[in-house]
């Protein structure tokens, strides 16, 4: 199975903050990489697919970029409703595998 | 408005088992993949399992493979996740959840469930 390394595992940041967190796999995948927003109690929202690709309705301030084995979710500017928990997953081979998670809180 | 709501989890014993069904509205449920995913409490994402739109296609993950069956019935727009010999690991909130696109673009779990919680224990 593919593994997916995320870091860092959590971080603190301040409202205005840029903020980038990277998804490393064990083999490459394209562009075959997702990432998913979970706020506490709730269900996880598409954020980015296809690596690169803002999902519908999801705020400009997210983007993707990234191919292979190396990428990255970036923020550009954090506000408070981003505060959650960030995931990768890899959609190129079965069975479809998951970073384990990027924890974002408040400073 | 697309929409999943996941029904089915209790209280279960080691080597129970229980039936989870997830009912979609807002999409033309026949033409989507579907999936299972599960999150442990306090853990990460795990996913379970995939069905094509026509079901002619399952894929498990080995956590749960011979034990879960996944299926769907496409004229009551109901997906399913029958799970037997169930195993106190197994404890967590499954989550249904809709393939971004039909087959063919980029993948991704759009929209997901609620989920609902299934606890494995004596």
């Amino acid at each position: 199975a593919i593994q997916l390394t995320q870091s860092p595992s959590s971080l603190s940041a301040s409202v205005g903050d840029r903020v980038t967190i990277t998804c490393r796999t064990s083999q490459g995948i394209s562009s075959g990489l997702v990432w998913y927003q979970q706020k506490s109690g709730k269900a996880p929202e598409l954020l980015i697919y296809d690596a690169s690709s803002l999902g519908s309705g999801v705020p400009s301030r997210f983007s993707g970029s990234g191919f292979g084995t190396d990428f990255t979710l970036t923020i550009s500017s954090l506000q408070p409703e981003d505060f959650a928990t960030y995931y990768c997953q890899q959609f190129n081979t079965y069975p479809l595998t998951f970073g384990g998670g990027t924890k974002v809180e408040i400073k | 408005e697309v929409q999943l709501l996941e029904s089915g989890g209790g209280l279960v014993q080691p080597g129970g088992s229980l039936r989870l069904s997830c009912t979609a509205s807002g999409f033309t449920f026949s033409s989507y993949p579907m999936y299972w995913v599960r999150q442990a409490p306090e853990k990460g994402l795990e996913w379970v399992s995939t069905i094509t739109g026509s079901s002619d296609s399952t894929s498990y993950a080995d956590s749960v493979r011979g034990r879960f069956t996944i299926s769907r019935d496409n004229s009551r727009n109901t997906l399913y996740l029958q799970m037997n010999n169930l195993r106190v690991e197994d404890t967590a909130i499954y989550f249904c959840a809709k393939r971004r696109v039909v087959s063919g673009g980029p993948g991704g779990f759009d929209p997901w469930g609620q989920g609902t919680l299934v606890t494995v224990s004596s």
